[in-house]
This record gives C-alpha cells, sequence and structure tokens, in this order.
C-alpha cells in the first residue's frame, strides 16, 4: 500500500515570500491532516479535512496560511507571505472516519525554512 | 495536562543498552503511532497498535488497551537510532493527538 506523498522534502524561501505544499493521502482515506511542526515542540493541528470539507480549522492563521482539498483527494497548504517563524516541519496524515479500525498514516513531511 | 503523556522526556545511553520509551495515554482511541523523527525533521512511521505487540527488527512495540499504555524498545541501540520519537494516537473523534517526544541520544 502506496503512503501519504508530500512534497517537497525541504523548502527555503525568503520572508514576504508564499510557498505551498502538496499531500497525497492514502487511496479511501477521507480524512487528511495538516500538523505544523515548530523544531522542540510537539505537531500542532492547522487544519481537518473530511472529504473536501474542513472539520477544524481553528489554529490555521487564515491571513496569510490557506488549504484546500478539491475533489476530497490530495490536498495543497498556501503560506502567503511567509515569516521567519513560520519555519518548520509541516506534517501531513490520513485517516479512515469513523471506522474505528485505526486506520491512520503520516507523511514523511516538508521542513521549511524562512530566512 | 495533555491527553497523550510520553516519557522520558530525554534520553542518553551506551551503544548496545535496551531502551525503553512509554507512552500513557487518557482518553478512547482506535489505535497509536509510533513516529520517528531525525533532525532533518523527516517523520518515519514505526509501528500502528490497536492491539497487542509487533515486532520489527530491533524495536518491538506493545499496548495494552486497558492500562492505556503503550512502549516502544530498542535492543542493542546503535548511535543510529538517536533521534525524536513521538507516540500520536488516534481518538474516537478522528483528532490525532501527539505526545512531547523523546529525545533519545545513543553514545557510541
Amino acid at each position: 500500500e502506496a503512503g501519504v506523498a508530500q512534497s517537497p522534502r525541504y523548502k527555503i524561501i525568503e520572508k514576504r515570500q508564499s510557498v505551498a505544499f502538496w499531500c497525497n493521502p492514502i487511496s479511501g482515506h477521507a480524512t487528511l491532516y495538516w500538523y505544523q511542526q515548530i523544531l522542540g515542540q510537539g505537531p500542532k493541528l492547522l487544519i481537518q479535512f473530511q472529504n473536501n470539507g474542513v472539520v477544524d480549522d481553528s489554529q490555521l492563521p487564515k491571513d496569510r496560511f490557506s488549504a484546500e482539498r478539491l475533489k476530497g483527494v490530495d490536498s495543497t497548504l498556501k503560506i502567503q507571505p511567509a515569516k521567519l517563524e513560520d519555519s518548520a516541519v509541516y506534517l501531513c496524515a490520513s485517516s479512515l472516519v469513523g471506522s474505528g479500525d485505526g486506520g491512520y498514516t503520516f507523511g514523511s513531511g516538508t521542513r521549511l525554512t524562512v530566512v | 495536562k495533555n491527553e497523550v503523556e510520553q516519557s522520558p522526556q530525554n534520553l542518553t545511553a551506551q551503544e548496545g543498552e535496551f531502551i525503553t520509551i512509554n507512552c500513557s495515554y487518557s482518553v478512547g482511541i482506535s489505535a497509536l503511532h509510533w513516529l520517528q523523527q531525525h533532525p532533518g525533521g523527516g517523520i518515519v512511521s514505526l509501528f500502528m497498535l490497536s492491539s497487542g505487540k509487533k515486532k520489527h527488527g530491533r524495536l518491538i512495540a506493545t499496548i495494552n488497551i486497558q492500562e492505556k499504555h503503550s512502549s516502544l524498545h530498542i535492543t542493542a541501540s546503535h548511535p543510529r537510532d538517536s533521534a525524536v520519537y513521538i507516540c500520536a494516537a488516534l481518538n474516537r473523534d478522528d483528532k490525532i493527538i501527539f505526545g512531547k517526544g523523546t529525545r533519545l541520544h545513543i553514545l557510541p
């Protein structure tokens, strides 16, 4: 079974530039998560989708961050404009919704450095 | 109090030692993941458990649903095992809750 695919693996940008990350979840996984992990801290949920609808985006800084999941499959997370404090690992995960079987999988993450 | 607690927070050991990292959770979960994160930030999924025990090479993971506790063991530890190990649980509301991680350093 293919895992959760994320790209790019690494990205270095200057502050005020824009950046986009891509995630392709496990086939059939209705729930998709984006997490931000700042160095030395645990991952923080940015947004959770169920199919193409948003379940939780309460911690998404909406003035600069946006995410979409068109057609309920893959997803993009965008930062515009980036700030130095956005330097972090952006982690995507997906899960079967409400099935109780615990099927959830993580991508390998995208490491963003804002200089 | 975090719903998923890991211990220890930091662990330094000599090469060859048997390592145990613990994870306790206070909510109902459907499964628990052990993740490995190297300094570059990349995440590797080691195990997903909903019951019992799994083994892969020198790594063993166990979970006790009644006691709400999971452990990750590393046998014959090696410096390349040095990483942050994170416990992540999927709760009944489809939320993934992360522990704060255990930073493991294996000395040659």
